[in-house]
């Protein structure tokens, strides 16, 4: 099975810095990479979709980025209620697998 | 609009069987692929299984000796069911919808899944 590594497990960060979020692929995935929003109580919600593509209605100051098979999500200016889990996703091979998420919290 | 729900008991028992319903508004079985995806408490989350548009399955192979999915189109009801269920099949279950750019863009709430006697 494709692993991604997630990094950092953790991080916090002030309002209006900018975070970068990495996940790493064991394999070659192009760009069939996905990252997720994870609030406790709430279903994962879709950020970014094919490694850069902004999802429906998900605001500006989210993007993703590839380099090789390393995939970046960027919160150009971090928003309060930006904190949460975020999960990368590969659908490029079967099984679809998930990263170990990254919990970004506000300093 | 676009919906899914899952229903299914609360609790079950060790050693007994999951049965999860996911019933889909919004749009059709026989055009979208719906998955299960689920969450233990505390850990992150682990791809179950899929049923295809076309009614095909695919497992997590680490799963697969324990679980099955199946549907009802004309219920428009995806169904999951694991037997042998241990305490660390505690978590909560989701059922997500897969797009044509091969993400999930539409998911349940989740439905809470605790294992005990």
């Amino acid at each position: 099975d494709i692993q991604l590594t997630q990094s950092p497990s953790s991080m916090s960060a002030s309002l209006g810095d900018r975070v970068s979020l990495t996940c790493q692929s064991s394999q070659g995935i192009g760009n069939y990479l996905s990252w997720y929003q994870h609030k406790p109580g709430k279903p994962p919600k879709p950020m970014i979709y094919y490694a850069t593509n902004l999802a429906d209605g998900v605001p500006s100051r989210f993007s993703g980025s590839r380099s090789g098979s390393d995939y970046s999500l960027t919160i150009s200016s971090l928003e309060s209620e930006d904190t949460a889990i975020y999960y990368c996703l590969q659908y490029d091979e079967y099984p679809p697998t998930f990263g170990a998420g990254t919990k970004l919290e506000l300093k | 609009q676009v919906q899914l729900k899952e229903s299914g008991p609360g609790l079950v028992q060790p050693s007994q069987t999951l049965s999860l319903t996911c019933t889909v508004s919004g749009f059709s079985l026989t055009s979208y692929n719906v998955h299960w995806v689920r969450q233990p408490p505390g850990k992150g989350l682990e791809w179950m299984g899929r049923m295809r548009y076309n009614g095909d399955t695919s497992y997590n192979s680490a799963l697969k000796s324990r679980l099955s999915i199946s549907r009802d189109t004309s219920k428009n009801q995806v169904f999951l069911k694991m037997n042998s269920l241990q305490t660390d099949d505690t978590g909560t279950y989701y059922c997500t919808r897969e797009t044509i750019a091969a993400h999930f863009d539409y998911w349940g709430q989740g439905v809470m899944v605790t294992v005990s006697s």
